[in-house]
């Protein structure tokens, strides 16, 4: 089964707001967390990672946060754009980068 | 484009038929990766390289899939006599040794 697993299948956001999409997992072993992006017809893009030795990751109007008590992590994109509509997978590495994705959570960002 | 190229983008075949897709990853990578991809799921792995090395196969993949990288390079996924259940977008991805794996555009396999 999936070892990470998305809370909600679909979010929609005003444009300009602020974006969360959560995610859980079920191994507390797990160590190497990665979202991805996908937009329709394309494959996965990568956004940001983050490792079991942090808590929280910062990139270009995204931020990761990783609970690792209640293993879970989030994804928060400032100042959502319309750009931004795509669907968002959390995934595991495994080790060597092989990855288990979960669901994905659809965002729609609303003019 | 030096990203990663996947052919063909669509594929309609036969249930019963043999299809053949090709992934030519980035240049300079070792580690090439074969997933699939149902709508309205994730990516799911089904096996990985290391240059012309296969290291693991998922136990998604049946006896009727088939993955080569012959020379370390480009990479073949086969599937002999299509099921219906076959049917999905096959994506892959390659990665310099441990590092970020980019993912090509797919390959939509309809079985019909």
């Amino acid at each position: 089964g999936e070892s990470v697993g998305l809370h909600l299948p679909t979010l929609s956001v005003q444009e300009g707001d602020n974006s969360i999409i959560n995610c859980a997992y079920s191994n507390s072993a797990s160590d190497y967390f990665i979202w991805y992006k996908q937009e329709s017809g394309k494959g996965p893009q990568f956004i940001i990672d983050i490792r079991s030795n942090m808590d929280k990751r910062q990139g270009q109007r995204v931020t990761v946060l990783l609970n690792k008590t209640v293993k879970h992590l989030s994804l928060q994109i400032a100042a959502t754009q319309p750009g931004d509509s795509a669907v968002y997978f959390c995934a595991e590495n495994k080790g060597d980068y092989k990855l288990s994705f979960g669901a994905g959570t659809t965002v729609t960002v609303r003019a | 484009d030096t990203g990663v190229s996947q052919d063909p983008r669509h594929k309609i075949t036969k249930r019963g038929q043999n299809v053949t897709f090709r992934c030519d990853p980035i240049s300079e990578h070792n580690r090439l990766y074969w997933y699939r991809q149902t709508l309205g799921q994730g990516p799911e792995f089904l096996t990985y390289f290391q240059n012309e090395a296969q290291l693991e196969k998922s136990r998604l993949l049946s006896d009727r899939f088939s993955a080569e990288r012959p020379k370390g390079s480009f990479s073949t996924l086969e599937i002999q006599r299509t099921e219906q259940g076959d049917s999905a977008m096959y994506l892959c991805a390659s990665s310099l040794d441990d590092t970020e794996a980019f993912f090509g555009q797919g390959t939509r396999l309809t079985v019909v």
